[in-house]
């Protein structure tokens, strides 16, 4: 049975920071890896995905990398902002659903 | 398009009353999702759908839990019979295949 697991699960950095958010997974038999950010109360937008043949993705600050083979994967944040306050998620699916993880808490602070 | 739609936003019911959710998804997305989150938890899933076909129901799902997809277009979750233990966030996504996955806004459900 596949299990996600995040750490932190909270962090609270000083604007400015660059910052790694951790997933790990049990199951390296998994097709796409997926980070998500989930604001307070809301649902969750898409930031980035990596298929199973990809080792890294980049979208503007944000970079994430993939080891399939040690069932890890990392979000790099570049220069934190306030307004990337969020919950971050990982989620891996194989050939049907995605499994996520219980998420990152993060605050950055002026 | 507008992305995936899930209406209503909010819900606050009674014990033992039946609720109904829907799920518009992203126009030829062949999968659908419907997942629920608790406070502080990540989402779990409760079962998929390609096209019009129910492929997997998760043992959450359970006998007073009901979703459909009729023409492989929207979705419905029905729960009768609502416990307190229902209240939740549910969330529908949908995809092409084993692509990138689309989340709505979700509906929070109260049970009181």
């Amino acid at each position: 049975k596949q299990e996600v697991t995040q750490i932190p699960a909270a962090l609270s950095v000083p604007e400015g920071e660059n910052l790694v958010l951790n997933c790990s997974f049990t199951d390296s038999a998994i097709y796409n890896l997926q980070w998500f950010r989930q604001d307070p109360g809301k649902g969750l937008t898409s930031l980035l995905l990596i298929q199973s043949s990809q080792r890294e993705q980049t979208s503007g600050r944000l970079n994430a990398s993939l080891d399939k083979s040690s069932g890890r994967s990392t979000l790099y944040i570049a220069a934190s902002q306030p307004g990337d306050s969020a919950t971050y998620l990982c989620a891996v699916s194989g050939t049907d659903k995605l499994i996520f993880g219980t998420g990152t808490r993060l605050q950055v602070f002026p | 398009d507008t992305g995936v739609s899930q209406n209503p936003r909010h819900k606050i019911t009674k014990r033992g009353q039946n609720v109904t959710f829907r799920c518009d998804p992203i126009s030829e997305h062949n999968r659908l999702y419907w997942y629920r989150q608790t406070l502080g938890q990540g989402p779990e899933f409760l079962t998929y759908f390609q096209n019009e076909a129910q492929l997997e129901k998760s043992r959450l799902l359970s006998d007073r839990f009901s979703a459909e997809r009729p023409k492989g277009s929207f979705s419905t979750l029905e729960i009768q019979r609502t416990e307190q233990g229902d209240s939740a966030m549910y969330l529908c996504a949908s995809s092409l295949l084993e692509t990138e996955a689309f989340f709505g806004q979700g509906t929070r459900l109260t049970v009181v």
